[in-house]
C-alpha cells in the first residue's frame, strides 16, 4: 500500500499571500495524483489531477507541480474563499486508493 | 449537471447493520465506476469500496473486507453499500464518489450521510 503524507498539518496564512502545500509518497506515483478542497460541512471537490491539471473552475491562482514521490500544491495568493483543507490522493497503484492525512490552511 | 444523492445514514448499535443508497443523475450510470468513500469525524478521507460499471470487478479496503458490500443498480441509476456488523470505527460521514471516465481519480462526490455506531 502506498502511504501519503502531507506537510504541514496546518498552515497559517494571511489574505493574499502564498500558500505552499506538500504531499509526499511512499513509493512513486508518476504524475497519478490528485489534490481535492474540503470546506467545513461540505463534500470534497477535485481541485488538481494529472498533478497539475486544473480543473475547470477553480482560478489560475492554484497550481500543483511535483512527480514521482514529491509533489507540491501553491496558491499565489490566498483569497477567503480558499481557506480549506487540502487532500492528495494517489491513483497510481491501487487498490486501495490512498489519502493523505490533509493540510489545513486557515487565516493568520 | 452530475448529481449524487446519499441516503440511509442513521444511528445504529455496535453489530447492527445498515443499506446506504446513492441516486446517481446528470450522466451515463452504467459508464461509470463508483465509490463510497469515508470520513470520521474530524478526520481524513478513507477509500472503502469501488465497483466498475458491470458490476465486476469489486474492490473493498481492509477495514470492512468481509462485513460490508458494495452493489449498484444501473436500470436504477443506483449506487449502494451494505454495511454489517457495525463497530464503532464505522462512525463517519459516507460519501458515493464517482472515477473519473478516463483515470482514477474521484471527479464527483455526493454530499455524505452520517452514519453513527454507538450504543
Amino acid at each position: 500500500e502506498i502511504v501519503m503524507t502531507q506537510s504541514p498539518a496546518t498552515l497559517s496564512v494571511s489574505p493574499g499571500e502564498r500558500a505552499t502545500l506538500s504531499c509526499r509518497a511512499s513509493q512513486s506515483v508518476g504524475t497519478n495524483l490528485a489534490w481535492y478542497q474540503q470546506k467545513p460541512g461540505q463534500a470534497p471537490r477535485l481541485l488538481i489531477y494529472g498533478a497539475s491539471t486544473r480543473v475547470t473552475g477553480f482560478p489560475a491562482r492554484f497550481s500543483g507541480s511535483g512527480s514521482g514521490t514529491e509533489f507540491t500544491l501553491t496558491i499565489s495568493s490566498l483569497q477567503s474563499e480558499d481557506f480549506a483543507v487540502y487532500y492528495c490522493q494517489q491513483y497510481y497503484n491501487w487498490p486501495p486508493f490512498t489519502f493523505g492525512p490533509g493540510t489545513k490552511v486557515d487565516i493568520k | 449537471e452530475v448529481q449524487l444523492v446519499e441516503s440511509g445514514g442513521g444511528l445504529v448499535q455496535p453489530g447492527g447493520s445498515l443499506r446506504l443508497s446513492c441516486a446517481a443523475s446528470g450522466f451515463t450510470f452504467s459508464s461509470y465506476s463508483m465509490n463510497w468513500v469515508r470520513q470520521a469525524p474530524g478526520k481524513g478521507l478513507e477509500w472503502v469500496s469501488y465497483i466498475s460499471g458491470g458490476r465486476s470487478p469489486i474492490y473493498y479496503a481492509d477495514s470492512v473486507k468481509g462485513r460490508f458490500t458494495i452493489s449498484r443498480d444501473n436500470a436504477k441509476n443506483s449506487l449502494y453499500l451494505q454495511m454489517n456488523s457495525l463497530r464503532d470505527e464505522d462512525t463517519a460521514v459516507y460519501y458515493c464518489a464517482r472515477k473519473d471516465y478516463y483515470y482514477d481519480f474521484v471527479d464527483y462526490w455526493g454530499q455524505g450521510t452520517l452514519v453513527t455506531v454507538s450504543s
